[in-house]
Formats: structure tokens, sequence, C-alpha cells
């Protein structure tokens, strides 16, 4: 299996605090995910990188931002957040040679509450 | 962008029947269709995924076929067990985003 770390794997705060949650590899995957994911709502794709400083939005980017300035770092900020912002958040890696969004190798998760 | 339905949204079989899962999707030129499985608490795993130039893969127990044509995909387990029990995933990819369908709350009955 693929290393991938994120980092913190709970967190607590309140409306209106900046937040950044940390995904590391150790695979030298060229792909990474930011997922979050909500009963009823599977998993919905926030951000992706395809490479160092190239990133892209995913379906529901409104609030956050993204960083890569390394292969193996990829970090998901909210800038400020809301309850609705409550969420399990994923990172996840590209484990395939073909191309971008094809086996993807999840992180632990993330479990933020914002209160 | 990509949308993918799932249906059910839960299922409960008895163990050692089979169970079936259905994902239609919407753009006709999403070209691979991956499976997960999560079990409580813990992170999606892979199960078993096709790509659009095949009609179905099986992996023991596990198989999944796709009809291009009517854009939907299916995932059917065999002989049941326990173990199986967890929530699965169908997912659609296009242009490097991998959209995912709502999940199915499978439980296998002893």
């Amino acid at each position: 299996d693929a290393g991938i770390t994120q980092s913190p794997r709970h967190k607590v705060t309140e409306t209106g605090t900046p937040v950044t949650l940390r995904c590391h590899q150790t695979e030298n995957h060229r792909y990474m995910y930011w997922y979050r994911q909500d009963p009823g709502h599977g998993l919905r794709l926030i951000h992706y990188s395809y490479g160092v400083k190239d990133t892209d939005k995913g379906e529901v980017s409104d609030g956050y931002s993204v960083s890569r300035s390394k292969t193996e770092d990829f970090l998901l900020t909210l800038e400020s957040a809301t309850s609705s912002q409550t969420s399990v958040y994923f990172c996840a890696i590209s484990e395939s040679i073909q191309g971008a969004g094809e086996k993807l190798f999840f992180g632990s998760g993330t479990q933020l509450s914002v209160l | 962008g990509e949308n993918v339905e799932q249906h059910p949204s839960t299922l409960s079989v008895q163990e050692g029947d089979s169970a079936v899962i259905k994902c239609t999707y919407s753009d006709s030129a999403s070209n691979y269709f991956p499976w997960y499985k999560q079990e409580l608490g813990k992170r999606p795993q892979l199960i078993i995924d096709i790509r659009s130039n095949v009609g179905e893969k099986k992996d023991q127990r596990i198989a999944v076929t796709l009809n291009k044509t009517a854009k939907h995909f299916s995932l059917h387990i065999t002989e049941t067990q326990p173990e199986d029990s967890a929530v699965y995933f169908c997912a659609a990819s296009l242009a490097r985003q991998l959209t995912f369908g709502s999940g199915t709350q499978l439980t296998v009955l002893p």
C-alpha cells in the first residue's frame, strides 16, 4: 500500500478561524486529491493537484484553498471555517500510471468539527 | 460535470445470497468506473474497477458490468459473507476527476 498520512486526525475549531489540513505521501505520486465526506453525499471533490504548484478546483471548492509546494505535501486550507464545513476530509493519491483519477488510495481521514 | 446516481441506498441480504448495486452516470465521455468499499470508521478502499472498453470484469466473488449505451454499471457480489457488510461507492472518471455516487449500505444478515 502507498504511504499517505493525514494530519491532524481530529480537530475542533471555532467559526471564523482558519484551518489547515495536511496530506503527506511517500510514494512520489503526481496526482493528489482532497475530498469531503458527508452523510447522503458520498465523497465530493474539493480540489486536486497534478503536480507541484499545479492545482484545480473540484465540485465543492468554495471556501477552500490548496497549496502544493513539494511533491509529497498537499495542504487544504479553510480560510474562515463555517459550520457547514464540519465533515470528514480525505486526501487521496492516484496510484495509476495510466491516468489521473484512477486507482485512488485514500488516507485515514480527518474529522473536522466547526463549532 | 459528471453526475453519478447510485441505488439502492440500503440493502440487506441473507448470508450466502447475492447482492447487486446499480449506478448510472451522465457524461458519455467518462471512461473509468471503480467501486470502493468503506467499513465503519475506515478509509474507502478500491475493490474492483472497469474501463469503458470492457463490458464485464470479475474478481473472485465480485464482478462489475458496464453498459455504455445505457450509461449504467453494476456491482455484483455472490455468496455474501458477514465481512461484506460495509458502504459501497461507485464512481465515474472524467477529465482527471473522479465523481462518486452517494453510497449503498450493505448489511449481510447471518
